[in-house]
């Protein structure tokens, strides 16, 4: 197993700016699941991807997108940054067939001045 | 809408102690249940689960008992380490329904 990698660890942006997330899923998991973790709050959901295809979304605007990648990696990106998008991104990969059971990424900490 | 609410931190408890979290929730249908932990500078792991009430999981000294009469899932362990100091979230998954929905965290301090 080699976990779950996201890169960078931390990035700071431009209000307006769009920015670009990824994250290595835990080899054999064929689902990834991207949150956002605002400063003493728990995780908030982003989006969902299985086999390359958006199947679940959370209460975010469609500047949030993602791509999955044939070999499981993903992208989250946010066009139009906005000052409240700073927050902790995390990944989060998984086996459609056991849901809520899921490997957490470190995170990338993304700030917007 | 589904939620979870946790008890607020920090909790602060000497080595050895009794630990509870509290951690209710407000959901349609029978999900599944989560406790997740965030040591300092990992990511999140997942603890234990349970999927149906009166199911009880456990991991690591740790349990939480699924009590659908009142909705709870309250972590607890007999006797902390210094090494549980960490961040704790309940979190659940409804059914027919991927997204996680997450409590805002607890943070347990273990002193020696």
């Amino acid at each position: 197993e080699t976990g779950v990698t996201q890169s960078p660890t931390h990035l700071i942006k431009t209000r307006g700016q769009q920015v670009t997330l990824r994250c290595s899923s835990q080899s054999g998991h064929n689902t990834v699941s991207w949150y956002q973790q605002a400063l003493g709050q728990g995780p908030q959901f982003i989006f969902q991807y299985y086999r390359e295809e958006e199947n679940g979304r959370g209460n975010f605007p469609p500047r949030f997108s993602g791509l999955q990648f044939p070999n499981y990696s993903s992208e989250l990106n946010v066009n139009a940054l906005e000052l409240d998008d700073s927050a902790l991104y995390l990944c989060a990969s998984s086996l459609v067939e056991v849901p809520g059971e899921a490997f957490f990424g470190q995170g990338t900490r993304l700030t917007v001045v | 809408g589904n939620s979870v609410t946790q008890m607020e931190g920090p909790v602060t408890l000497s080595e050895e102690a009794f630990l509870t979290i509290n951690c209710t929730y407000t959901a349609t249908g029978y999900p599944s249940l989560f406790w997740y932990v965030q040591y300092p500078g990992e990511g999140l792991q997942l603890l234990l689960k349970a999927t149906k009430a009166d199911d009880k999981g456990s991991n690591k000294g740790f349990e939480a008992t699924y009590r659908k009469e009142t909705t709870s899932f309250h972590l607890e362990k007999g006797s902390v380490q210094v090494s549980d100091s960490a961040v704790y979230f309940c979190a659940l998954r409804g059914g027919g329904n991927y997204q996680l929905i997450w409590g805002a965290g607890t943070k347990l301090i273990i002193k020696p």
